[in-house]
């Protein structure tokens, strides 16, 4: 079955700095990915739709400067939290879609600012 | 912003007993999928229902959908310890593809 593939699983970042999160599709190649952010006991909330060679779409709320994503191939996206403070401190999921039966999720990456 | 709530929020059974959990939504899909997610790790894909389907099984899942009444249902027969997880709705909607509007999750807990 189709593996998208989330690192880090974990970070801690001093406040101020930047960290970025990579997933990457494994055996298939995902034109499209779907990052999401899960605070504790919430649901998931769609961040950004990222685009392999073009711009990511972001949601309404969401600040594109300060959540760059880069989707530079068809197995690779990238998003990166700039300048991270306290409040960014949350779980962030990538999903792809495969074969158009559901979404494959990463496994997330737990970020947790200092 | 959420699609819609899932009740109940939180459910305890003993192994062997059936779990239902329930999903609404308020727009028009294209299709409604559920997922399990343990405790601070990713989502796991367990079974996609068309708008044009209303019932559909996988293992010991079971899920309905109604459009009419915007709602689909969740039943898991012969619960295990290992079910033990929250349990979200998802759906797609109609000119919306690929962006899932979840529900709040229905946390289910199953006591050996």
């Amino acid at each position: 079955g189709a593996v998208v593939s989330q690192h880090p699983s974990w970070v801690i970042c001093k406040s101020g700095t930047s960290v970025k999160i990579e997933c990457r599709s494994l055996d298939f190649q995902a034109t499209t990915m779907f990052w999401y952010r899960q605070f504790p006991k919430q649901s998931l909330m769609l961040m950004a739709t990222s685009n392999e060679g073009s711009k990511a779409t972001y949601e309404q709320g969401v600040e594109k400067d300060k959540f760059l994503i880069n989707h530079a191939s068809l197995t690779l996206s990238t998003l990166t939290v700039t300048s991270a403070h306290p409040e960014d401190s949350s779980f962030y999921i990538c999903s792809a879609s495969y074969r158009g039966e559901g979404y494959t999720f990463g496994s997330g990456t737990r970020l947790t600012v200092v | 912003s959420q699609q819609g709530e899932e009740d109940p929020q939180a459910l305890s059974i003993q192994e062997g007993e059936n779990a239902t959990m329930n999903c609404s939504y308020k727009t028009s899909i294209n299709n409604l999928q559920w997922y399990r997610q343990n405790s601070g790790r990713g989502l796991v894909h367990l079974i996609l229902i068309r708008s044009n389907e209303r019932e559909k099984h996988s293992g010991r899942l079971r899920v309905t959908l109604d459009t009419s009444k915007k709602s689909s249902s969740l039943l898991i027969t012969a619960s295990r310890a290992a079910d033990t997880a929250s349990y979200f709705c998802a759906t797609e909607g109609t000119d919306s593809w690929g962006k899932l509007q979840f529900g709040a999750g229905t946390q289910v807990v199953v006591t050996p």
